[in-house]
């Protein structure tokens, strides 16, 4: 079967640094990807990793340990507006195919 | 540039019944994928349209069907509905050759079955 683990919710403070990890089981890996979705709205692409190592897009980060089948996204100087939904999601060719069932980020004052 | 958009945006439906929910794909995209969001989990795959014709498909029966157009637009139609077929329903477009950055979401059909 195919699987992925994400931490349910995570309270961060504004300013502050979070990391939201992944975990999968799945045949057929072709990359895993993020993505957010606040309240109401529809998911918003982040980020994608097809290779070991980290991915940087301003203050958001990604990382893939293929061989751990793990990755994790990272937050820097979160704001408010980060509060949302956050989904990591495994590929296969040009399509992601599983999604986590998310991570609720709360950002607190 | 439009992106991706569907429609309706809310849809009351009663078991049994039937229901096509429709999606236009972003400008230059050509491969229209479904999901599945119940509330509080992750979109589930349903299928993905590509040249009009279904290329892949997730575990849902075949009470869930689909059909793209010659504009690449695209339907997602659901027979005998059942109360867990209540969810929000996007729509993804992406290019058929293109990278993995290109994949818009719409804003979603939300569905209640009663």
């Amino acid at each position: 079967g195919q699987s992925l683990e994400q931490p349910s919710e995570v309270t961060a403070v504004e300013g502050a640094i979070v990391q939201i990890n992944c975990t999968y089981q799945t045949s057929g890996f072709y990359g895993l990807s993020w993505y957010q979705q606040h309240d109401g709205g529809a998911p918003t692409f982040l980020s994608y990793n097809a290779l070991d190592g980290l991915e940087e897009t301003g203050r958001f980060s990604s990382f893939l340990s293929r061989s751990d089948s793990y990755g994790y996204l990272l937050l820097q100087e979160l704001q408010m507006k980060d509060s949302a939904s956050y989904f990591c999601a495994v590929w296969r060719g040009n399509t992601p195919l599983v999604f986590g069932k998310g991570t609720r980020l709360s950002v607190i004052a | 540039d439009a992106g991706v958009t569907q429609s309706p945006t809310h849809l009351i439906k009663t078991r049994g019944q039937q229901v096509t929910l429709r999606c236009s794909p972003k400008s230059g995209h050509d491969t229209v994928s479904w999901y599945q969001q119940a509330l509080g989990q992750g979109p589930q795959f349903i299928f993905q349209y590509y040249e009009e014709e279904e290329r892949q498909r997730g575990n849902f029966p075949d009470r869930f069907s689909g059909h793209q157009f010659p504009n690449y637009s695209s339907e997602l139609n659901v027979n005998a509905l059942l109360l867990g077929d209540s969810a929000l329903y996007l729509c993804a477009s992406s290019e058929g050759t293109g990278g993995r950055e290109t994949q818009y979401f719409g804003p979603g059909t939300r569905l209640l079955v009663l």
